[in-house]
């Protein structure tokens, strides 16, 4: 079945420097792929999508990799602030054909601490 | 514009009682899908709606049900609760097939 994963562990790093979050998926072939953030009891907030098509996405500080030969996305966070500190999602479609939407498999989230 | 809204906020229930939690979506989505979240993991897709049909459902027994109605909010019942059953539900709208989902704040259900 499929199956995503991210770095299991917290992520500290200091205010100024670049995050880098890891997530690998399985026995799929993703049409695309989600980031999102989520703050400790809230709803997680759609921030990048980017499709199998594209190697690199940017959107402000936040630039998303996505490697279908490795079935791998690496997410980045530049000039890192205190106020990036959350826990990050991975998410994907259920279903290869992109105008499926819907149904999305997220992976555990990687929490990332940004201290000043 | 009125973003994803979900109604209560938290619900303490007891094992063995039913529970109907209530999405609004954001302004112009007309899918609605329903995770359910535990502790320290991801969500976990329950269902989905659209034109007031369930369109594709997750692992959840039948105990998991669902509604949408022609203005497109959405109810998620749960039958005879189980002290598992304890989580953040979160409901998320979404246009069409558009992928990205906008997710509301969450209702934190706990079972005693």
């Amino acid at each position: 079945s499929q199956k995503i994963e991210q770095n299991s562990e917290a992520l500290n790093i200091q205010e100024g420097k670049t995050a880098t979050l890891t997530c690998n998926y399985t026995n799929y072939s993703p049409a695309y792929l989600q980031w999102y953030r989520q703050d400790p009891g809230r709803g997680p907030v759609f921030l990048l999508l980017i499709r199998e098509n594209e190697k690199e996405k940017r959107k402000e500080r936040l630039k998303v990799t996505f490697d279908t030969t490795l079935k791998q996305s690496l997410f980045h966070i530049t000039a890192s602030q205190p106020a990036d500190s959350a826990t990050y999602l991975c998410a994907l479609p259920m279903g290869a054909i992109y105008n499926q939407g819907g149904k999305l498999i997220f992976g555990q989230g990687t929490e990332l601490s940004v201290k000043p | 514009d009125a973003g994803v809204t979900q109604s209560p906020t938290h619900l303490i229930k007891t094992r063995g009682q039913q529970v109907t939690l209530r999405c609004s979506p954001k302004s112009g989505h007309d899918t609605v899908s329903w995770y359910q979240q535990a502790l320290g993991q991801g969500p976990q897709f329950i269902f989905q709606y659209y034109e007031e049909e369930e369109r594709q459902r997750g692992n959840f027994p039948d105990r998991f049900s669902g509604h949408q109605f022609p203005n497109y909010s959405s109810e998620l019942n749960v039958n005879a609760l189980l002290l598992g059953d304890s989580a953040l539900y979160l409901c998320a709208s979404s246009y069409r097939d558009r992928g990205e989902q906008y997710f509301g704040p969450g209702t934190r259900l706990t079972v005693t």
